[in-house]
């Protein structure tokens, strides 16, 4: 199966700040996703990124907010902009791999 | 549209009791897939089955088994002598066929298995 690291694991930003999570999977990957799971909440997908061309954002997400890059085939960041708490959430980068999607551990941030 | 509703928001055990947890989906597709991740208090989630719609058969790993209904359109999970490392949150998820990536989530059940 597939590792999935992500980093900062956890961390605690300011209003108005902006965060970028990073995600690194130990094997090559055309798509690799992006998850938001609010406080209490199930998950929702915020956009693919695929390597090579923009991402691609689900409904109720933008790119403005959420930027994302994808520069080779085993690396993505998410960007969280302009925070509010309203972001705190545990973000998940995941991939497919043998037909299943497969999470890293998430980060989780918390907006003051 | 899809949808996944796991009705129990929370369910309480005492160590070696069983547990069912249930889930109810909607789809208009014909070949789908669902699935059961686990997500323990560390927050990673776990890939725990994957089921797709022309497979009714249950299917039982160890100390867990699913039962697939597709009359009812149910696939409910059962945690037999349930341990306290079953503690968790489990979430039931749909898919369309071509769509590996794009699960629709329950909203989760909480298990609490207690000493």
């Amino acid at each position: 199966s597939a590792v999935i690291s992500q980093k900062p694991s956890r961390d605690i930003c300011q209003r108005g700040t902006s965060l970028t999570i990073q995600c690194q999977v130990d094997s090559q990957v055309t798509m690799m996703f992006w998850y938001r799971q609010q406080p209490g909440q199930s998950l929702t997908l915020i956009a693919t990124a695929n390597q090579g061309s923009e991402a691609t954002y689900e409904s109720g997400f933008v790119i403005d907010k959420f930027p994302i890059s994808r520069p080779n085939l085993t690396f993505s960041t998410l960007t969280v902009s302009n925070m509010s708490p309203e972001d705190s959430s545990i973000y998940l980068c995941s991939v497919v791999f043998a037909n299943v999607l497969t999470f890293g551990a998430g980060s989780r941030l918390t907006v003051l | 549209a899809q949808k996944v509703t796991q009705a129990q928001t929370e369910i309480s055990v005492v160590e070696k009791e069983d547990v069912t947890l249930d889930c109810v989906y909607e789809t208009r597709d014909t070949t789908y897939y669902l699935f059961w991740y686990k997500q323990p208090p560390s927050g990673e989630l776990v890939f725990l089955i994957r089921r797709n719609s022309f497979d009714e058969q249950n299917e039982i790993s160890g100390r867990y088994s699913w039962n697939f209904q597709k009359s009812t359109s149910s696939f409910n999970f059962t945690i037999t002598a349930s341990q306290v490392v079953d503690s968790a949150v489990y979430f039931c998820a749909l898919t369309q066929e071509g769509y590996d990536y794009k699960l629709s989530f329950g909203a989760g059940t909480t298990v609490t298995v207690r000493a």
